[in-house]
C-alpha cells in the first residue's frame, strides 16, 4: 500500500538554526514527491517538488529536498531557520502510474514546527 | 494569476442537513481535487475531477459526491450531515497532466453541529 511516514509529529529549533524533517514513503513506482507548508487556519502551499532528474531539489523560502531511493525518503532542509517558518509541514506521494494520470496525493501526518527566539 | 478560491470559507450545520461546497480552479486547469483534514485521520483524498468526468475516488461514504462544471469549477455535496463530517475541506486545481503541481486554496471550514 501507498503510504507516506512522516516520524516528528512536533520539532521546536531556535531562530537561525538548521531544519531537516524527516519524511519516508513507501510507493510501487517512481514516486512524484511533494513538501506543502500550511499557517493555521491557512490552505497548503507548495515548497518544492520532485519528479525526476536531479536528486536535490531547491524550493521557495530557502528551502530543498533530497530524494533518496534508496533510503524512501524525502527529507526537507533548511539552513537557517525564520520564526516565520513556524507552521505545519506536510510530505506527500502522488504520480500518474495508474494508466492514465491522476492527482491523488497521499499526504504524511505533518509535522509542526516551533520556532524558539 | 488569481488562485485556487473556495466558497463559503465557513460553515456550520446541524446532523442531518445537506452542504454543497464550491471550488473555483486557477484559470486554465482543468483538474480539480478534494481532500478533508481532520485533527484525527489527516489529510485523505475525496475524489478528483477532470473535464467533468470523475477520474478517482477515496474512501469515503457514498454522502460524499462531488461534479465538475464545463468551466472547470467543482462543487463538492454531503448529504445527511454527521458529526464527524466536521473538517477543513481543501480543494486543489492542476492542469491534469502527468507530471503535476496542485495549488490549494484556502479551505472551507465545516463545523456540524
Amino acid at each position: 500500500a501507498q503510504s507516506v511516514t512522516q516520524p516528528d509529529i512536533h520539532i521546536t529549533v531556535s531562530e537561525g538554526a538548521s531544519l531537516e524533517l524527516r519524511c519516508n514513503y513507501s510507493y510501487g513506482a517512481t514516486p512524484y514527491l511533494f513538501w506543502y507548508v500550511q499557517s493555521p487556519g491557512q490552505g497548503l502551499q507548495l515548497l518544492l517538488k520532485y519528479f525526476s532528474g536531479d536528486t536535490l531539489v531547491q524550493g521557495i523560502k530557502g528551502f530543498e529536498a533530497e530524494f533518496k531511493r534508496s533510503q524512501s525518503s524525502f527529507n526537507l532542509r533548511k539552513p537557517s531557520v525564520h520564526w516565520s517558518d513556524a507552521a505545519e509541514y506536510f510530505c506527500a506521494v502522488g504520480g500518474g502510474n495508474y494508466g492514465g494520470a491522476t492527482n491523488k496525493l497521499i499526504f504524511g501526518t505533518g509535522t509542526l514546527l516551533a520556532v524558539q527566539p | 494569476k488569481a488562485g485556487v478560491t473556495q466558497t463559503p470559507r465557513y460553515l456550520i450545520k446541524t446532523r442531518g442537513q445537506q452542504v454543497t461546497l464550491s471550488c473555483s480552479p486557477i484559470s486554465g486547469h482543468r483538474s480539480v481535487s478534494w481532500y478533508q483534514q481532520t485533527p484525527g485521520q489527516g489529510l485523505q483524498f475525496l475524489f478528483e475531477y477532470f473535464s467533468e468526468t470523475q477520474r478517482n475516488k477515496g474512501n469515503f461514504p457514498g454522502r460524499f459526491s462531488g461534479r465538475q462544471f464545463s468551466n472547470s469549477r467543482s462543487e463538492m455535496n454531503v448529504s445527511t450531515l454527521e458529526l464527524g463530517d466536521s473538517a477543513l475541506y481543501l480543494c486543489a486545481s492542476s492542469l491534469g497532466g502527468k507530471e503535476d503541481t496542485q495549488y490549494f486554496g484556502p479551505g472551507t471550514r465545516l463545523t456540524v453541529l
